[in-house]
């Protein structure tokens, strides 16, 4: 059974950095690619980053671009999201998701429960 | 960068009635389009992916058709449990943009 667990939420200060970590288990972590997306209090989805199987590539969106870096680390099954340079409009519920793939083409199809950033001074 | 609209953005309907909801895309896809369901409070679900193919454990009452820039969700005889945000998602190409809902309520 897929089964996602995301931690490291909280509230930071705008400037500042936070990392996030999404527990893996119940399948072959080094197989999948994985995303993290994210939703604002109240508002829809939106897609933050994908990283492929082995970690070769990575695709960020526009919004967290340079200030994001997504990793992860199949020894310890972990899925990463290193945030720095917070601001207000980071503030989310976090959701890291494994990925299904065609080729290049990969959409989520199982999804953790989610961790709440919130970016206050 | 490719949008995508969904329409409605909310709709009311009867238990039984059919629901239809659209997604636009501004360039062609293919059939790289998914749908999601997300329930008040919960996790968003898959339901249908490469644009017509249902989740396992998805119900045959959920339906999806399209390819190209125009695509369409279909829930055949509403339920009651059906009731939840829908959101379309791109995947052909980065960035993976996710359409902006539709909320689906009982009458």
């Amino acid at each position: 059974q897929v089964h996602l667990v995301e931690s490291g939420g909280g509230v930071v200060q705008p400037g500042r950095s936070l990392r996030l970590s999404c527990a893996a288990s119940g399948f072959n972590f080094n197989n999948y690619a994985m995303h993290w997306v994210r939703q604002a209090p109240g508002k829809g989805l939106e897609w933050v980053t994908l990283i492929w199987h082995d970690g070769t590539y990575k695709y960020y969106a526009d919004s967290v671009k340079g200030r994001f870096t997504i990793s992860k680390d199949s020894s310890k099954n972990t899925l990463y999201l290193q945030m720095n340079s917070l601001r207000a409009e980071d503030t989310a519920v976090y959701y890291c998701a494994r990925a299904f793939c065609s080729s290049t083409n990969c959409g989520a199809d199982y999804w953790g429960q989610g961790t709440l950033v919130t970016v206050s001074s | 960068d490719i949008q995508m609209t969904q329409s409605p953005s909310s709709l009311s309907a009867s238990v039984g009635d059919r629901v239809t909801i659209t997604c636009r895309a501004s360039q062609d896809l293919g059939n790289y389009l998914a749908w999601y369901q997300q329930k008040p409070g919960k996790v968003p679900n898959l339901l249908i992916f490469a644009a017509s193919a249902l989740q396992l454990g998805v119900p045959s009452r959920f339906s999806g058709s399209g390819s190209g820039t125009d695509f369409t969700l279909t829930i055949n005889s509403l339920q009651a449990e059906d009731v939840a945000t829908y959101y379309c998602q791109k995947y052909n190409s980065a960035p993976l943009t996710f359409g902006g809902g539709t909320k689906v309520e009982i009458k």
